[in-house]
């Protein structure tokens, strides 16, 4: 299987703060990565695809890159509803994986 | 718009069979692969599998032989059986769909695929306890 590493796994911020997560992938994985947000008691909400492209409806300030096996999400500046927690999946092969999460929480 | 509801027991006893169902509304059902995710408490999302509306499946080795995953047409709902199950089981169970994109990558390699889970369902918790 594939395994997907995030760093950190906590990350405290504040409002206003640039914030970028890591994401690397024990294999190459091309560009098939998606991130996403999730709320406690909440499903996953999808925020990238395609390791970058911007899902329809999610803010501007949130963006994305890579390819490979090194992905970077980044939140140009944090805003009170972007305290959460933070997935990468990929799905370029089978069984698809997930990160262990990255949350991001108040300082 | 595509929506998901599960529903099942909230409740399964050890060994027995765990069954969900998935509810599928809106349009875009045969462009489709519908996953089933889990997610003990406190821990990170697992993906089980996923079935396409013509009953191909592809599941995560990690559950071996336990899982079967199935579409019901004539219902529009998915449904998750996982047999034997454990207290590792007790878990919030996703469903979720991801869209068939044609790709065609710089290799020359194209064809169809399934892409990230862009609609999810509330989730429902199953406690797995005698």
């Amino acid at each position: 299987d594939i395994q997907m590493t995030q760093s950190p796994s906590t990350l405290s911020t504040s409002v206003g703060d640039r914030v970028t997560i890591t994401c690397r992938a024990s294999q190459r994985i091309s560009s098939w990565l998606a991130w996403y947000q999730q709320k406690p008691g909440k499903a996953p909400k999808l925020l990238i695809y395609e390791a970058s492209s911007l899902e329809s409806g999610v803010p501007s300030r949130f963006s994305a890159s890579g390819s490979g096996t090194e992905f970077t999400l980044t939140i140009s500046s944090l805003q009170p509803d972007d305290f959460a927690t933070y997935y990468c999946q990929q799905y370029n092969t089978y069984p698809w994986t997930f990160g262990q999460g990255t949350k991001v929480e108040v300082k | 718009q595509v929506q998901l509801q599960e529903s099942g027991p909230g409740l399964v006893k050890p060994s027995e069979t765990l069954s969900l169902t998935c509810a599928v509304s809106g349009d875009s059902i045969s462009n489709y692969y519908w996953s089933w995710i889990r997610q003990p408490p406190g821990k990170a999302l697992e993906w089980i599998g996923h079935v396409y509306h013509s009953g191909g499946t592809k599941y995560n080795p990690f559950f071996e032989s336990r899982v079967t995953i199935s579409f019901d047409t004539s219902k529009n709902q998915f449904a998750l059986k996982v047999s034997s199950v454990t207290g590792a089981d007790t878990a919030v169970y996703f469903c979720a769909g991801s869209p068939r994109r044609f790709y065609y990558d710089t290799s020359g390699e194209h064809g169809y695929m399934a892409s990230s889970m862009d609609v999810w369902g509330r989730g429902t918790t199953v406690t797995v306890s005698s």
